[in-house]
């Protein structure tokens, strides 16, 4: 099947700090691409769609000038957690729809730990 | 809008003998069903899914999964489980087409005991 990566897969920051996470479609074309968070034995939550060369939609609750998205081209799109506090600590998931196959596939995650 | 339920937060089985994850789901409009199981640690795979076509779907390590419109259900199934199948399984649901945004359900871990 298609793959997605994610970079980085895990990353330790200080209080204040931001952080990139980006999200790649290795071997197909995406223009929407999504954003989770899964909280320890949660399911995932739709954080926001990310569309290429517009802007992203947010879903409610989400504060949108904390998390930057930016879908720049077909492959990638990145989440900038601004500003991160402990309680941004959270694992986060992007996923990529192959319009070929009109099916989401998934990265393998990003775990944010914020001191 | 759509929703799924998946009632079982945990399934115990024993190593080869069968299993049922529950699914439903409630939508208005036609939908995509998707099954996906998450190992510790790791992101979310694909283990199957139904978009038209064939009611009945299956992976390729002995998952199957039957779409049933009028009980709105998707339940996963295997005749016999292994250990390795230690995992949580997450149902989830797209409307067909558009956006695909994806609603997943709470999850179910199944834990295989030897």
């Amino acid at each position: 099947g298609a793959v997605v990566s994610q970079h980085p897969s895990w990353v330790i920051c200080k209080s204040g700090t931001s952080v990139k996470i980006e999200c790649r479609s290795l071997d197909f074309q995406a223009t929407t691409m999504f954003w989770y968070r899964q909280f320890p034995k949660q399911s995932l939550m739709l954080m926001a769609t990310s569309n290429e060369g517009s802007k992203a939609t947010y879903e409610q609750g989400v504060e949108k000038d904390k998390f930057l998205i930016n879908h720049a081209s077909l492959t990638l799109s990145t989440l900038t957690v601004t500003s991160a506090h402990p309680e941004d600590s959270s694992f986060y998931i992007c996923s990529a729809r192959d319009h070929g196959t009109d099916t989401q596939y998934f990265g393998p995650g990003t775990r944010l730990t914020v001191l | 809008a759509q929703s799924v339920t998946q009632l079982d937060s945990q399934v115990p089985v024993f190593e080869e003998a069968p299993v049922e994850l529950r699914c439903n789901y409630s939508s208005s409009v036609s939908v995509y069903l998707f099954w996906y199981v998450q190992y510790p640690n790791q992101g979310l795979q694909l283990l199957l899914k139904y978009l038209s076509g064939s009611t009945l779907v299956e992976s390729i390590n002995g998952f199957e999964a039957e779409f049933n419109k009028s009980q709105t259900s998707f339940h996963l199934r295997k005749p016999s489980v292994h250990i390795s199948d230690t995992a949580e399984y997450f149902c989830a649901v797209s409307e067909a087409g558009g956006y695909q945004k994806v609603t997943f359900g709470t999850g179910t871990k199944l834990q295989v005991i030897p």
